[in-house]
């Protein structure tokens, strides 16, 4: 059974400062995997999508990268702003099947 | 494009009641999924929908809940009798095409708290 755990649970920056989050998973036999955002009271946003062939996708500041092998993915966030602050799930696809396993989240907070 | 719509946004109810949640999808999208987000967790596919057969429901607690999407557009997902264990946030999703490889677009959820 796929187990996804991100590290660490909870995060305080200030603003301007560069962060990686990070996502692990068990079983590297992935169909791709997505970062999610998720504001409180709110649904999920995707944010991006690695397919299990590539390495990376980058949208803006943010960049995620994807090491299958190792069963890991990490989210870096460029000079990170208020705004920025929410949940970051990451959720993963596994190869023949059609549903999605999510991490717990991280919760970012990021100070003016 | 209006995005995926979901009602009631809060829900309280007692233990052994009875409660619906309704979500309407993207137009178009023939793919649909009811995730149960507990507090401090990430979501859980409750069932998954492509059109209006069931693709996957092997996380339903079938002797409470149940779900249907008939025409294959909208969904309801019902509890019955509901348990202090289900107050989550239920949520709708949907997607394009078969699931597989693509992005999910997500309603605000339904937040349940039984008393």
């Amino acid at each position: 059974k796929q187990e996804v755990t991100q590290i660490p649970a909870a995060l305080s920056v200030p603003e301007g400062e560069n962060l990686v989050l990070n996502c692990s998973f068990t079983d590297s036999a992935i169909y791709n995997l997505q970062w999610f955002r998720q504001d409180p009271g709110k649904g999920l946003t995707s944010l991006l999508l690695i397919q299990s062939s590539q390495r990376e996708q980058t949208s803006g500041r943010l960049n995620a990268s994807l090491d299958k092998s190792s069963g890991r993915s990490t989210l870096y966030i460029a000079a990170s702003q208020p705004g920025d602050s929410a949940t970051y799930l990451c959720a993963v696809l596994d190869s023949g099947y059609s549903t999605l396993t999510f991490g717990k989240g991280t919760m970012l907070l990021v100070s003016p | 494009e209006a995005g995926v719509a979901q009602s009631p946004r809060y829900k309280i109810i007692e233990k052994r009641q009875s409660v619906a949640f309704w979500c309407n999808p993207i137009s178009g999208h023939a793919t649909l999924y009811w995730y149960q987000q507990i507090l401090g967790q990430g979501p859980k596919l409750l069932i998954q929908f492509q059109n209006n057969g069931v693709v996957d429901d092997s996380q339903l607690p079938k002797d409470r809940f149940s779900a249907e999407r008939l025409k294959g557009v909208d969904s309801t997902l019902k509890i019955q009798p509901a348990k202090l264990e289900d107050s989550a946030v239920y949520l709708c999703a949907s997607s394009l095409g078969a699931g597989g490889g693509e992005k999910l677009f997500f309603g605000s959820g339904t937040q349940l708290s039984v008393l």
